[in-house]
């Protein structure tokens, strides 16, 4: 079975610092790898997934994420966070070509980004 | 294309009754998955249908069932609640089968008094 570990339940940081929420899993196959953000009162927004080629991925609001396969990793970084980041992120997992609907999550970080 | 579609937003049941949630999932998405979101133990997957038939089933015990439409539209019912059913559920629904790649409604949360 798959485990995803968040490593920082809550990550408080200053507007325009750099931020980087650590995700490492565990599982005893490939797998995909997923970046989720949950605003307050919302469901779940897909921010950046790694399927397959580059292990760098970008999403359109400047979060990146790098796939490390020999740390089993996937951490979530940005250069420059804003206010409006402030949410909670969740990585996840999928078996690689057997998913059934499922994803593994991690507990999730709180990020908090003050003025 | 529209999102996926959960109804009701927000309830409240007292123990004992029983609830049913429905959920549209986007155009063209014949899967459709369940999933139980609580402070104190995250995101946890309840089950998944993919054209009408169930595929996948996480650890929950029989209070809590599904079905699909033909349609792709689903529902999920949670029978004889318990304090502990209180949490926020959330539907996905996604178009491929390989990648395990969800797109998440906006979630029902259900407080149990």
């Amino acid at each position: 079975a798959q485990s995803v570990t968040q490593l920082d339940s809550q990550v408080p940081v200053f507007e325009e610092a750099p931020v980087e929420l650590r995700c490492n899993y565990s599982s005893s196959v490939s797998v995909y790898l997923f970046w989720y953000v949950q605003y307050p009162n919302q469901g779940l927004q897909l921010l950046l997934k790694y399927l397959s080629g580059s292990t760098l991925v970008e999403s359109i609001n400047g979060f990146e994420a790098e796939f490390n396969k020999s740390q089993t990793s996937f951490h979530l970084r940005k250069p420059s966070v804003h206010i409006s980041d402030t949410a909670e992120y969740f990585c996840a997992v999928s078996d690689r070509g057997s998913t059934l609907g499922r994803l593994y999550f991690g507990r999730g970080t709180q990020l908090t980004v003050w003025p | 294309k529209a999102g996926v579609t959960q109804t009701p937003r927000y309830l409240i049941k007292t123990r004992g009754q029983q609830v049913t949630l429905s959920c549209s999932p986007i155009s063209g998405h014949r899967s459709v998955s369940w999933y139980q979101q609580t402070p104190g133990q995250g995101l946890q997957f309840l089950f998944e249908y993919f054209s009408e038939t169930q595929r996948n089933k996480g650890n929950f015990p029989g209070r809590f069932s599904g079905r699909q439409f033909s349609n792709s539209r689903s529902e999920m019912n949670v029978s004889t609640l318990e304090l502990g059913d209180s949490a926020l559920y959330l539907c996905a629904s996604s178009g491929r089968q390989d990648t395990g790649e969800l797109f998440f409604g906006e979630g029902s949360r259900l407080t149990v008094l």
